[in-house]
């Protein structure tokens, strides 16, 4: 059981370039999520997903693409990064409902030059 | 919308000793759910404890306990005991107690304590 599972750890990209940042699980959890932790500002949702082919924006979905196509599997999408997207990106998943834990993966560290 | 407010950037508390950290919420929901989470200098996020809004009774885990009181949206995380384990960002969090909510947490700018010798 490995929990939320992110990849890369770390990433730099070009202004412009466009990436996917993976996330997955295998604790057949329903929602999963996407932050971005910033200095200062704590977390902020920027996508999340009640289940497979359902998504809906958060606090900052702006630049960001989401699908939910399994119900392992929540890739996040920069579709043509911008120095403002430089953060430390979490993606978080749970069972929904009472039992209200969510579990983080490790974060992915990415630099937009 | 909700949000949720950590006063203090920064605190500092020797081993063994006791240190509380500050969180205050705005809300106008009635069900919610609170939640600490510690962040340690791995990146890992880590559920410390929680608490349920329709619950009276403080939540404690071990050497960690809150003292939550709703009419004044306060919810301080009280660490007994400190180990310099417990060195890390401190995260206050509020949730809504409804379907398709569980996936929208809203954080504070956390606190970051350093546990000292």
């Amino acid at each position: 059981n490995a929990g939320v599972t992110q990849t890369p750890k770390f990433q730099v990209l070009k202004t412009g370039q466009s990436m996917t940042l993976q996330c997955a699980q295998d604790m057949n959890h329903e929602y999963m999520s996407w932050y971005r932790q910033d200095p200062g500002m704590g977390l902020r949702l920027i996508h999340y997903s009640v289940g497979a082919g359902i998504t809906d924006q958060g606090e900052v979905p702006n630049g960001y693409n989401v699908s939910r196509s399994t119900t392992e599997d929540f890739p996040l999408r920069l579709l043509s990064a911008a120095p403002s997207q430089t953060s430390v990106y979490f993606c978080a998943s749970s069972w929904g409902g009472r039992d209200s834990e969510q579990f983080f993966g490790p974060g992915t560290r990415l630099t937009v030059l | 919308a909700q949000t949720v407010t950590q006063s203090q950037p920064e605190m500092s508390v020797q081993e063994a000793e006791t240190v509380t950290l500050s969180c205050t919420y705005d809300t106008s929901e009635n069900n919610y759910y609170l939640f600490w989470y510690k962040q340690p200098p791995s990146r890992q996020m880590i559920l410390v404890i929680r608490q349920e809004a329709y619950k009276q009774q403080n939540a404690t885990e071990n050497r960690f306990s809150v003292n939550f009181q709703k009419a004044a949206k306060s919810f301080s995380l009280k660490i007994s005991d400190s180990q310099l384990g417990d060195t890390a960002m401190y995260f206050c969090a509020f949730m809504k107690q409804n379907t398709g909510t569980a996936s929208k947490l809203t954080f504070g700018t956390g606190t970051r304590l350093q546990v000292t010798l």
